[in-house]
């Protein structure tokens, strides 16, 4: 069955501090990956995306995450929080071709001055 | 501005009472689709449309009408609301299945009383 699998409901870090957050996936076929962050009150806006090729991708406000297909994970990276990193953060997959996309559970992101 | 417009933001409304949460997008995309958000479970598709007049059952259609007459316009009919769709509604868009990024609305919040 395809799923995607997000262990961390909620996760705080201290501002400066590094973050990763965690992305598993089940999906047949080749996945295209991406991560959103949704802000209080708002819709969700694309991080990054993962389709082929490199498998450390850069994203905005200066998020990286790393595709491994021997572990089926798309974690997601940042060096140095910032408070306004403030978030919740959903993780996904699609495939080329057709228009299902399933979305992780979600991680909330808590940022400690 | 590329958008999705989603209205209206916040409603309640009582079991029964017909309703329709209108979303609008001006960038030309073949697909939307309608999800709900609700805690702990992430998001979950309800419908989805290929293109004009083609549209498709997603996870969690039970209760829900849709209908694409209109390249840009997506509504979503509750034509006998009940309390267990009382939930945080998201209409998204995108070029079309062999494209990735998902654009997506602000967001419904709806109470069913």
């Amino acid at each position: 069955a395809q799923s995607v699998t997000q262990p961390d409901i909620h996760i705080t870090v201290s501002e400066g501090a590094s973050l990763e957050l965690r992305c598993n996936y089940s999906y047949g076929a080749t996945p295209y990956l991406f991560w959103y962050v949704q802000s209080p009150g708002q819709g969700l806006q694309l991080l990054l995306k993962y389709f082929s090729g490199d498998t450390l991708v850069q994203g905005i406000k200066g998020f990286e995450a790393e595709f491994k297909r021997s572990q089926s994970s798309f974690n997601l990276r940042k060096p140095s929080v910032h408070w306004s990193d403030a978030a919740e953060y959903f993780c996904a997959v699609g495939a080329l071709g057709t228009y299902k996309y399933i979305f992780g559970t979600g991680t909330r992101l808590k940022v400690l001055a | 501005e590329a958008q999705v417009t989603q209205n209206p933001r916040y409603l309640i409304t009582v079991t029964g009472k017909k309703l329709t949460v209108t979303c609008s997008q001006n960038m030309n995309h073949e697909y939307m689709s309608w999800y709900r958000q609700d805690p702990g479970l992430g998001l979950r598709q309800i419908y989805y449309s290929m293109n004009v007049e083609a549209t498709d059952k997603g996870d969690v259609p039970e209760g829900y009408k849709v209908s694409r007459k209109e390249k840009r316009n997506f509504p979503l009919i509750l034509e006998s609301p009940s309390p267990n769709q009382t939930s945080l509604y998201f209409c998204a868009s995108r070029r079309g299945p062999n494209t990735g990024e998902l654009f997506f609305g602000e967001g419904s919040r709806l109470t069913v009383l």
